[in-house]
Formats: C-alpha cells, sequence, structure tokens
C-alpha cells in the first residue's frame, strides 16, 4: 500500500514561529502537494512539486514557502506563522500527471497558531 | 480557470435511502474526475473516477457518470448505510499540458442515521 506520512497529527505554534511541516511518501511518486482544508471552503491548493527541487504556487502560496530536497520528501514552511494560518494541512503524492493516476493523501496535520 | 461546484451539505439520511450529491465542473478540454471520501479524523481517499465523457465510476456500491454536455459528475448510491457518514468532494484534473492539480469542490458532509 502507499503510505503518505505526515509528521504530526496536531501541532500548537506560536504567533511569528517558523514552523515547519514534513511529508514523506514511500512509492517514488514524482508529483507532490500541500493543500489547506477550511470549513465551508475545501481544500485550496497551497503548492505542489512535480519533481525533486522544482516548485509551482497553487492558489492560495502567500505566507508559504516549501523544499523538495528529496523525490519522498515534500515540505511546507511557514516563515512566521499567524492565526489565520490555523487550519488543517493535508499533503498528497501521486506518481505521474499524465495518467491520471490516483492522489493518495496523509492523515493531515491540525495546526492551531495562537 | 477550472472549478468544481458540489451541492451544499450537510446531507442527513436515514438507513437504506438514496443518496445523490450533485457535482458540476467548469474547465476547458476533456478533464478527468473524481470523487474522494473522507471519514472523520483521516485523509482523502479516492472513491472513484472517469477519464472521459460517458465513463461511469463505481465502487462500494457508489456510481457516478461523466457528463459533458451538462458537465456534471453526480455521485448515487442506491442504499446507503450508518459506515458511509463521511464528507465527500468532488474533484477535477484539467487535460491540458502541465496540468498536474486537482481542483476540488468545497465537500459534502453526509451522515446516516440508524
Amino acid at each position: 500500500d502507499v503510505k503518505v506520512t505526515q509528521s504530526s497529527r496536531y501541532l500548537v505554534k506560536r504567533t511569528g514561529e517558523k514552523v515547519f511541516l514534513e511529508c514523506v511518501q514511500d512509492m517514488d511518486h514524482e508529483n507532490m502537494f500541500w493543500y489547506r482544508q477550511d470549513p465551508g471552503l475545501g481544500l485550496r491548493l497551497i503548492y505542489f512539486s512535480y519533481d525533486v527541487k522544482m516548485k509551482e504556487k497553487g492558489d492560495i502560496p502567500e505566507g508559504y514557502s516549501v523544499s523538495r530536497e528529496k523525490k519522498e520528501r515534500f515540505s511546507l514552511i511557514l516563515e512566521s506563522a499567524s492565526t489565520n494560518q490555523t487550519s488543517m494541512y493535508l499533503c498528497a503524492s501521486r506518481w505521474d500527471a499524465a495518467y491520471n493516476t490516483e492522489a493518495f493523501f496523509g492523515q493531515g496535520t491540525r495546526l492551531t497558531v495562537v | 480557470g477550472n472549478s468544481v461546484t458540489q451541492m451544499e451539505g450537510p446531507v442527513t439520511l436515514s438507513e437504506e435511502a438514496f443518496l445523490t450529491i450533485n457535482c458540476t465542473y467548469t474547465a476547458t478540454g476533456y478533464p478527468s474526475l473524481f470523487w474522494y471520501v473522507q471519514y472523520p479524523g483521516e485523509g482523502l481517499q479516492l472513491l472513484l473516477k472517469a477519464t472521459k465523457a460517458d465513463d461511469k465510476g463505481s465502487n462500494k456500491g457508489f456510481e457516478a457518470t461523466y457528463r459533458k454536455e451538462t458537465t456534471s459528475f453526480h455521485l448515487e448510491k442506491g442504499s446507503v448505510q450508518v459506515s458511509d457518514s463521511a464528507v465527500y468532494f468532488c474533484a477535477l484534473k484539467g487535460s491540458g499540458a502541465g496540468s498536474y492539480q486537482l481542483t476540488f469542490g468545497k465537500g459534502t458532509k453526509l451522515s446516516v442515521i440508524p
């Protein structure tokens, strides 16, 4: 089974802290994604990566950055956390976009910024 | 750009009732369409998909047919169970070159009562 693992289920951080959310997949997938999920807004794409060291902005990249130094790991960084970044964060990976393959999701990280 | 509109929830049904969750989309070309399900406390998992017009995706008693003429991909199940209680997301992936991301609807929460 494909496994997408997010490093934490729950995080509480203070305003202004630098926050790292880590995601690891074990199936050699090319594409990886970070979404945030908010009630009434569904899933919104923050950033995605289609290969190592490659990244593209999604719909709501402001306040976030990402890093993909190795194929299996995709990190989301909040440079200076703010209360409006309190949310559920979901990581996903997929083998290859061209073949419409299934995207696999991690269990999510619920981040609270106080 | 691409967009997905799905019916607002929450939806509450009695066990063995018929379920329909409406989903319509806006996209150029020939997108692929998906339904994902999120059980409480978990990440999203693929429920079914269809990659071309008139395709029917099916899984676990759920079905959806890709209707290009009405730009719709409605989810149906003939007899729901308590274990179907979850949030359901309609999603699409564009067909153009470089179309990596999935665009999601806002989700529909389904509660099934015994």
